[in-house]
């Protein structure tokens, strides 16, 4: 079993619909969490990042946390074609030896139709 | 902005040669990292370093070996380069006091080998 799994898609929506993209893990000592936005033949670029538990909204975008479930969610409201992307959920430990070190899911890929 | 910068942007390389992928920030960032991203794998760690000279096994080192003689550059090594090795290799480097864990990614390296 994977340490973070994360439904590869793709995922297809018209534009303006609601996205909603999900990683499940089981290593309960991830504390850091992490999306990560990948275009076509770029790297990936930081999109959101948590802290523990709870929300976090930045424009279109929201993060959530349940690490009682070990699950955590991406929505995208009112999703637009720049949109369409690769999208990773990374998570990592608190500190110690870790030195940053991030587990990566298997990325959703995300296509938005105008 | 941090800029990540790998050497190339493909490669094509025959079975056996001896490979050498380069990476370099212009941040002065302590932390290192080589991955590789296959479908359906998301990214995988091969190596990092933490800081110059230093170095430390991700989670699939067998065939790599890497090399970090000056802070702003990390090289990945394919001893004897075999097809299970074609993969796209992304670089990253990170601020080992940033708060966000996040990381600075390159655009990456697609290597083919025949």
């Amino acid at each position: 079993q994977k340490e973070v799994e994360q439904d590869p898609g793709p995922l297809s929506v018209p534009e303006g619909a609601i996205v909603s993209l999900n990683c499940t893990y089981s290593n309960s000592a991830f504390q850091y969490f992490m999306w990560y936005r990948q275009y076509s033949r770029k790297g990936p670029e930081l999109l959101m990042y948590t802290y523990s538990s709870g929300n976090k909204e930045d424009g279109r975008f929201t993060a959530q946390v349940d690490k009682s479930s070990k699950y955590i969610s991406l929505f995208i409201r009112d999703s637009q074609p720049s949109d369409s992307a690769t999208y990773l959920c990374a998570m990592s430990l608190a500190g110690g030896t870790s030195y940053g070190k991030l587990t990566f899911g298997q990325g959703t890929i995300l296509t938005v139709h105008p | 902005d941090v800029k990540v910068t790998q050497s190339s942007r493909y490669l094509v390389k025959r079975t056996g040669e001896k490979v050498f992928l380069e990476c370099v920030q212009d941040m002065d960032h302590e932390n290192m990292f080589w991955y590789r991203q296959d479908p359906g794998l998301g990214l995988r760690l091969i190596y990092f370093s933490y800081d110059v000279k230093m170095k430390e096994k991700g989670d699939i080192p067998e065939g790599y070996s890497v090399s970090r003689e000056k802070k702003e550059r990390f090289s990945l090594i394919l001893e004897s380069a075999s097809t299970n090795q074609t993969s796209m290799y992304l670089c990253a480097s990170r601020n080992r006091g940033s708060a966000n864990y996040g990381y600075t990614f390159g655009s990456g390296t697609r290597l083919t080998v025949v």
